[in-house]
């Protein structure tokens, strides 16, 4: 069935460090790819997704490019910021009447 | 903007007790989800619901039940709770017709059962 892999945490990075979070999926024909961010005490908000092959999600300095050939989503932030601290999951939906699935989240931590 | 929320952000109950979370969205979406969420093991789904008075069964419905009376309301229910049902609940919506059903959700309930 599907499925999202992604690295296991927690990070931990330094303010204006570079940040990468792999995201793998498996998954029949042609999946929509989300990063959900889960800000302390929240629940779940979209940050970026990618509906086709070679797409790019961004959105508040985060970027994550669908490539299918590698079946990846990998989410990347040039200079993390204190503020970046969250869970962030990755998830993917194969057709918009389906069920979301979704990886197990990275916990991120960035330190002044 | 979409708003979700939650009847609750913390309860209580013991065991043996029958539970309700109550959810509302206001944005008029087709679709509603209930999560759990559990360290280490992520989100995982209870039930969803694609229209009124429709439920279909997620990953792990077992222990649990739902309602949908009315298109804005999804309301989760344990018939008797137990201590493994101690978790934060999720609830989430989203628009039936959107390509790659992005999903908004609540700001969760941390429910303990003693």
């Amino acid at each position: 069935g599907d499925s999202v892999t992604q690295m296991e945490g927690p990070v931990t990075l330094s303010e204006e460090a570079f940040l990468t979070i792999n995201c793998t999926y498996t998954a029949t024909g042609y999946p929509s790819l989300f990063w959900y961010v889960q800000y302390p005490g929240e629940g779940l908000q979209l940050l970026l997704k990618a509906t086709k092959a070679d797409d790019k999600g961004s959105n508040k300095g985060f970027e994550a490019t669908y490539r299918k050939e590698t079946t990846s989503f990998h989410l990347e932030k040039g200079s993390v910021q204190v503020s970046d601290s969250a869970v962030y999951f990755c998830a993917l939906s194969r057709t918009s009447y389906d069920k979301v699935i979704f990886g197990p989240g990275t916990s991120l931590s960035v330190i002044p | 903007d979409v708003k979700v929320t939650q009847s609750s952000r913390y309860l209580v109950k013991r065991t043996g007790e029958k539970v309700f979370l109550e959810c509302v969205q206001d944005m008029d979406h087709e679709n509603m989800f209930w999560y759990r969420q559990d360290p280490g093991l992520g989100l995982r789904l209870i039930y969803f619901s694609y229209d009124v008075k429709m439920k279909e069964k997620g990953d792990i419905p077992e222990g649990y039940s739902v309602s949908r009376e009315k298109k804005e309301r999804f309301s989760l229910i344990l018939e008797s709770a137990s201590t493994n049902q101690t978790s934060m609940y999720l609830c989430a919506s989203s628009l039936y017709r959107t390509g790659g059903n992005e999903q908004f959700f609540g700001p969760g309930t941390r429910l303990t059962v003693l």
